[in-house]
């Protein structure tokens, strides 16, 4: 059973860089792509992007400019940078096993709030 | 882009059946994925590639998709099942519909 759980500081200021690292345990970091969403208070889904272990990376067209996800395969961990942040980015961060099939995401980590503010 | 049109909410008495769908262009042709969310946790895989059921959730749960219309259905509605559900597709990029508010009368 794969268990995804996301670390890092929940305040981030305006204009700074977000920075969240999941840690997997249970599952090989080569079995599935990696993959980031994050969910504004009391709003929808939003896929971020997704690593595969070889570092090769897919972003959403949207916040491809701000964002860097990276992996440490000695570790079992994949990592989020997203920077000049404001406000809008204030949201739940989940970290997601996507699977290579179908890109659905059949484990999630418990996700973490980050909130933007000075 | 491509698109995912949910409803807002739907009502489902308790026992009875629930539909939620998901619209898009030509949908049947992409794997539809089904998440549960409920408040405060983190989203549960229900149906994967537009039918089937992960290890644990109900034979009550189960999804259809054709055309332009991707449907979740659940029976024997619980007050348990009450929950937001996503629908997501693959289209070069993630796409998840904008969620449905589902409620148990």
């Amino acid at each position: 059973q794969v268990q995804l759980q996301e670390s890092g500081p929940g305040l981030v200021k305006p204009s700074e860089t977000l920075s969240l690292t999941c840690t997997v345990s249970g599952g090989s970091i080569s079995s599935y792509y990696w993959s980031w969403i994050r969910q504004p208070p009391g709003k929808g889904l939003e896929w971020i992007g997704y690593i595969h272990y070889s570092g090769s990376t897919n972003y959403n067209s949207s916040l491809k400019s701000r964002v860097t996800i990276s992996v440490d395969t000695s570790k079992n961990q994949f990592s989020l940078k997203l920077n000049s942040v404001t406000a809008a980015d204030t949201a739940v961060y989940y970290c997601a096993s996507t699977r290579y099939s179908g890109y659905d995401f059949d484990y999630w980590g418990q996700g973490t709030l980050v909130t933007v503010s000075s | 882009s491509y698109e995912l049109t949910q409803p807002l909410s739907v009502s489902v008495a308790l026992g009875q059946t629930a539909g939620i769908t998901c619209g898009g262009n030509n949908i049947g042709s992409k794997n539809v994925h089904w998440y549960q969310q409920k408040p405060g946790r983190a989203p549960v895989l229900v149906i994967y590639r537009d039918t089937n059921r992960p290890s644990g959730i109900p034979e009550r749960f189960s999804g259809s998709n054709s055309g332009n219309t991707a449907t979740l259905t659940i029976s024997r509605a619980q007050a348990g099942d009450e929950a937001d559900y996503y629908c997501q597709v693959w289209d070069s990029s993630v796409v998840f519909g904008g969620g449905t508010k589902l409620t148990v009368l």
